[in-house]
């Protein structure tokens, strides 16, 4: 079956640091890829996501490349702020699936310290 | 500029009580889903609905029924609540076939 596996945290960094989430995906067929980050509070919203092979999502400074080879979708920041502290959910949709909800990851808890 | 909404935001049932879950989304959305968000347990689907008239199960169905009369609305309903069931209940929609799901802010929900 389709399955997503992500670290779960929490991930304690400070203010300016350099930060990578792990993804990583099991799949039949060619899934799209997404990041969805949840404040607290607030149900989830959609990051990035990236619908092929090689491609790269990017929003708010974070960035995230298909990697079809290590079946991979890893989650990057140059710079975390205060503010980017939230819950951050790898997801998979398999193209033509008969639900259009997606498999989710356990999530990962990030927090940034000042 | 609501998007999707959900009531109520907080809940507290007992052991057999019934409740209904009401989820409501303005964006003319086809697609229409439930899950439960459980602590180390990530996002579970229940139930979706691909259009009016039409609904599904998802991985967790059990205890829970769902109907889509209309395009805007998809009440989640429990029908005798158990304590296995208390979670935060989120609603969402998308466009067909994008995997763009657009999230309420969620219902917190206690079955004593």
């Amino acid at each position: 079956g389709n399955s997503v596996t992500q670290m779960e945290g929490p991930v304690t960094l400070s203010e300016e640091a350099f930060l990578t989430i792990n993804c990583t995906y099991t799949a039949t067929g060619y899934p799209s890829l997404f990041w969805y980050v949840q404040y607290p509070g607030e149900g989830l919203q959609l990051l990035l996501k990236a619908t092929k092979a090689d491609d790269k999502g990017s929003n708010k400074g974070f960035e995230a490349t298909y990697r079809k080879e290590t079946t991979s979708f890893h989650l990057e920041k140059g710079s975390v702020q205060v503010s980017d502290s939230a819950v951050y959910f790898c997801a998979l949709r398999i193209p033509g699936g008969g639900a259009d909800g997606l498999t989710f990851g356990k999530g990962t808890h990030l927090i940034i310290q000042p | 500029n609501a998007g999707v909404t959900q009531t109520p935001k907080f809940q507290v049932l007992k052991t057999g009580q019934s409740m209904t879950l009401q989820c409501a989304q303005d964006m003319n959305h086809e697609y229409m889903s439930w899950y439960r968000q459980d602590p180390g347990m990530g996002l579970r689907l229940i139930h979706y609905s691909v259009g009016a008239g039409i609904t599904d199960q998802g991985e967790v169905p059990n205890g829970y029924n769902v109907s889509r009369s209309t395009t805007e609305d998809f009440p989640l309903r429990l029908l005798s609540a158990a304590p296995s069931q208390t979670s935060v209940y989120f609603c969402a929609s998308s466009r067909p076939l994008t995997g763009e799901l657009f999230f309420g802010e969620g219902s917190r929900l206690t079955v004593l």
